[in-house]
């Protein structure tokens, strides 16, 4: 049964760059899209971005200028890197498998600014 | 990319059905039958309960179900329960790799 294990620092400082990983534990990448979102406290959920097995990459607007996902097939993990974080960018941080059937989940990290 | 328009809450006693609607715009929903929804106890990650409009995924309830026409969509709840009362979220495909999120609906179950 696949799962997803995610992790990374979660307590920052304003400016510094945020990075979180996520490990595909039982699975492959092979013709997935592997996706990141957010909830900051009281709100909704915001979609982040999102990457392909291939390595094609698509990300929000209003973050594409500060966000990278890459993936490490090797290692079955796949990460996300916010650069230049504010307060505005505490939240919970989700990976997730899937480009809309979000089906599989990470357990969320806690990040705050 | 503006985010999808849900009510920002929704309210039924056990056993009522209650229905959350989701609009968007030609460019999300209208263009794709690929609105998903998701429930959200706080603390947990969120599930999915509804995709491609109106499937569920194996194991969710046939108490939910999900529709579309033209720009919005929407999820019913039949029977509620309890253990229904959550957040719902609708989200939908928005073209080349884009996915857009509603606001988030809070269901209480009275």
């Amino acid at each position: 049964q696949v799962q997803l294990q995610q992790w990374g620092a979660g307590l920052l400082k304003p400016s510094e760059t945020l990075s979180l990983k996520c490990a595909v534990n039982g699975g492959s990448f092979s013709g997935d899209y592997w996706t990141w979102i957010r909830q900051p406290p009281g709100k909704g959920l915001e979609w982040i971005g999102v990457i392909h097995h291939s390595g094609s990459t698509n990300y929000n607007p209003s973050l594409k200028s500060r966000v990278a996902i890459s993936l490490d097939a090797s290692n079955n993990q796949f990460s996300l890197e916010l650069s230049s974080v504010t307060a505005a960018d505490t939240a919970i941080y989700y990976c997730a498998k899937g480009l809309y059937k979000l089906l599989l989940w990470g357990q969320g990290t806690v990040v705050t600014v | 990319q503006s985010a999808l328009t849900q009510p920002a809450s929704v309210s039924g006693s056990p056993g009522q059905s209650i229905t959350i609607s989701c609009t968007g715009t030609s460019s999300d929903v209208g263009s794709y039958n690929l609105v998903s929804w998701f429930q959200h106890h706080p603390g947990k990650a969120p599930k999915l309960i509804i995709y491609e409009v109106s499937k569920r995924p194996s194991g969710v309830s046939d108490r939910f179900s999900g529709s579309k026409s033209g720009d919005a969509a929407s999820l019913t709840i039949s029977g509620l329960q309890a253990d229904d009362e959550a957040d719902y979220y609708c989200c939908s495909y928005a073209g080349p790799m884009t996915l857009v999120f509603g606001g988030g609906t809070k269901l209480t179950v009275l």
